[in-house]
């Protein structure tokens, strides 16, 4: 288990709604990213924010957007929610941030469903 | 889009054996990233490796990079049940974000 919570674990909302998930990096972590990963796909990069900054985005519509704290803890917001935003989100946090990689620490990742 | 490209989709071994999973690419990388995930969970990191490298171990991970093939493979000996999941590769080259592909999912029996 890594030091990445992520809350909450599961929420289901209707379609036009908006929706808030949290993320706590691991201690020392400034960078966060957030990805989408859809049922039987890999994680796709929606953004990453280093000291609350955003560091690169992903093709995902400005309806995506996101905040990170001074604690470097972040979230993630969607406004105007659709079918196809049913998926797990993930978030993870590093030591460094784009263009430099090294290893993602993942949290266990918020199922949303839209109905 | 997704670069990286795992083969095969899905794989089921005997406990004991062997697994290798690949992993294809389309554009140079500065490097390559190895993660499992158990049940549609947390992806835990495995290993890293450089462009400039072509070997690394961990315990019973082996993972080779050929930069000349825009491959990668992924190796586990004498797999367990424990080892049963989903695994990612990742790439990054550049000022592009991480880029995973979709995965191999491998089941190990016991």
């Amino acid at each position: 288990e890594t030091g990445v919570t992520q809350s909450p674990t599961h929420l289901i909302k209707t379609r036009g709604q908006q929706v808030t998930l949290r993320c706590s990096s691991q201690s020392g972590h400034n960078t966060v990213s957030w990805y989408q990963q859809a049922l039987g796909q890999g994680p796709q990069f929606i953004f990453q924010y280093y000291r609350e900054e955003e560091n690169g985005r992903g093709n995902f519509p400005p309806r995506f957007s996101g905040l990170q704290f001074p604690n470097y803890s972040s979230e993630l917001n969607v406004n105007a929610l659709e079918l196809d935003d049913s998926a797990l989100y993930l978030c993870a946090s590093s030591t460094h941030r784009a263009p430099s990689y090294n290893e993602q620490f993942f949290g266990p990742g918020t199922r949303l469903t839209v109905l | 889009s997704q670069q990286g490209e795992e083969d095969p989709q899905a794989l089921s071994i005997q406990e004991g054996e062997n697994a290798t999973m690949n992993c294809s690419y389309k554009t140079s990388i500065n490097n390559l990233q190895w993660y499992r995930q158990n049940s549609g969970r947390g992806l835990v990191h495995l290993i890293l490796i450089r462009s400039n490298e072509r070997e690394k171990h961990s315990g019973r991970l082996r993972v080779t990079l050929d930069t000349s093939k825009k491959s990668s493979s992924l190796l586990i000996t004498a797999s367990r049940a424990a080892d049963t999941a989903s695994y990612f590769c990742a790439t990054d080259s550049g000022n592009t974000p991480l880029v995973f592909g979709k995965g191999t999912r491998l089941s190990v029996i016991a």
